[in-house]
């Protein structure tokens, strides 16, 4: 239990369309990334919200946007969305800037499916 | 830019054996490692993490140990059950550069097959 919670769990959606999913993050932790995950293939980094603000972002187009509200909670959304979109999107949340808050944890994660 | 290199990439063995995964990193200045255990169709489950300052941690049968210098991790699982069977996964995170701190470069993983 990792105490960071994903939803939807599955979601099919047709390409064009606007997709938003949301997570959870364990309390107290000030920063929340989400990561994109192909079939077969190792996460790839989205972006990443510091106290509610990006302070990093990935090779990702702006299409891809989130939020992060004071309450922990984070919003992906995704616009136009492509075939290739379809992918395993996984949240992490962390304590960063403190030295014992330094593991990364993640949620089961949001498939979704591009038709 | 990091590239985070896993071998092998798939690995099916005995209940019983011990087994050593392999991570590799390009960008030896690394604030920490971390592996991850994943289930098919799951999130991911943190397994151990080593910071950069640390040569090894351990859990149970599993033992994690970090070259900084080589840029290389080994993950050694003792006595493997079928339980074990999952993908495992090593990331990266870069030392503190600004705006990219906390961002983590994965590899492939290696997925795990223990059969009894």
């Amino acid at each position: 239990e990792t105490g960071v919670t994903q939803s939807p769990t599955h979601l099919i959606k047709t390409r064009g369309q606007q997709v938003t999913l949301r997570c959870s993050s364990q309390s107290g932790h000030n920063t929340v990334s989400w990561y994109q995950q192909a079939l077969g293939q190792g996460p790839q980094f989205i972006f990443q919200y510091y106290r509610e603000e990006e302070n990093g972002r990935g090779n990702f187009p702006p299409r891809f946007s989130g939020l992060q509200f004071p309450n922990y909670s984070s919003e992906l959304n995704v616009n136009a969305l492509e075939l290739d979109d379809s992918a395993l999107y996984l949240c992490a949340s962390s304590l960063l800037g403190h030295s014992s808050g330094n593991t990364i944890y993640f949620g089961e994660g949001s498939w979704l499916t591009v038709v | 830019k990091q590239e985070v290199t896993q071998i092998p990439a798939a690995l099916s063995v005995p209940e019983g054996e011990n087994l050593v995964l392999n991570c590799s990193f390009t960008d030896s200045a690394i604030y920490n490692l971390q592996w991850f255990r994943q289930d098919p169709g799951k999130g991911l489950t943190s397994l151990l993490l080593i910071q950069s300052s640390q040569r090894e941690q351990t859990s149970g049968r599993l033992n994690a140990s970090l070259d900084k210098s080589s840029g290389r991790s080994t993950l050694y699982i003792a006595a493997s059950q079928p339980g074990d069977s999952a993908t495992y996964l090593c990331a990266v995170r870069l030392s503190n550069r600004g705006s990219t701190l906390g961002r983590l470069y994965f590899g492939r993983g290696t997925q795990l097959t223990v059969w009894p």
